[in-house]
């Protein structure tokens, strides 16, 4: 199916743990972004591509590792989970620099 | 201070009411404002886009975006419960890095039949 696809869409992992939440879009979209969204904050950016290998921080980056070897694929690693993590996590598309971001379903994240 | 400012309600209106969404901003920078709105358990969708100062009008939603008092606002129309959701405002501009999309907290909205 076309579209952007998160996964997975629920997890729940222990403090101290890595865990990859992953990001997949089938429109060659050039930019990608990862946003974490909890009560009273909203969205925030955690990091965003511009293109393949090209990653850069958002608003709340420290704990998080990014990748994007392929256009598509745009995965979000916790090295090191903390409960400070538990959160909702988003992944969206964008074809250009400006325009409509695309939003997956969310990846909801518990660290005990 | 957070860059937008948008207060999180929640905001219960009865069905058939106008609606009015707000939120104000820091960086004068910002050239393009959005609504998204978000069910619950889902990701944001699209719902207006602006670019600059002016009114927007698509159905019964309506966008105001007023770049001089760095305040936007979304009116909805002959609310309905299936517009119950929450609503975020967003924006973006040429030196927010890549045009990095900035969000607000989001507005909760119930509209009861």
């Amino acid at each position: 199916d076309a579209g952007i696809t998160q996964s997975p869409r629920y997890k729940i992992t222990e403090t101290g743990r890595q865990v990859t939440l992953m990001c997949h879009q089938t429109w060659s979209h050039s930019y990608m972004f990862w946003y974490r969204q909890d009560l009273g904050h909203g969205l925030r950016l955690i990091y965003y591509s511009a293109a393949a290998d090209i990653t850069d921080k958002g608003e709340v980056p420290d704990g998080y590792v990014v990748s994007r070897s392929k256009t598509e694929n745009f995965p979000l690693t916790l090295e090191s989970a903390t409960r400070s993590q538990t959160s909702v996590y988003f992944c969206a598309s964008r074809a250009g620099v400006t325009g409509e971001l695309f939003f997956g379903e969310g990846s909801r994240l518990t660290v005990l | 201070q957070k860059e937008v400012e948008q207060d999180p309600g929640p905001l219960s209106v009865p069905e058939g009411a106008i609606v009015s969404l707000n939120c104000t901003y820091s960086n004068s920078a910002f050239q393009y404002f959005m609504w998204y709105r978000q069910y619950s358990r889902k990701g944001p969708e699209l719902l207006m886009y602006t670019y600059s100062s002016g009114n927007k009008e698509d159905g019964r939603f309506t966008a105001q975006v007023d770049k001089s008092s760095k305040y936007i606002s979304l009116f909805i129309r002959d609310s309905q419960p299936s517009d119950s959701a929450t609503y975020l405002c967003a924006m973006s501009g040429a030196n927010t890095g890549g045009f990095k999309t900035i969000f607000g907290a989001g507005t909760r909205l119930f509209v009861k039949a």
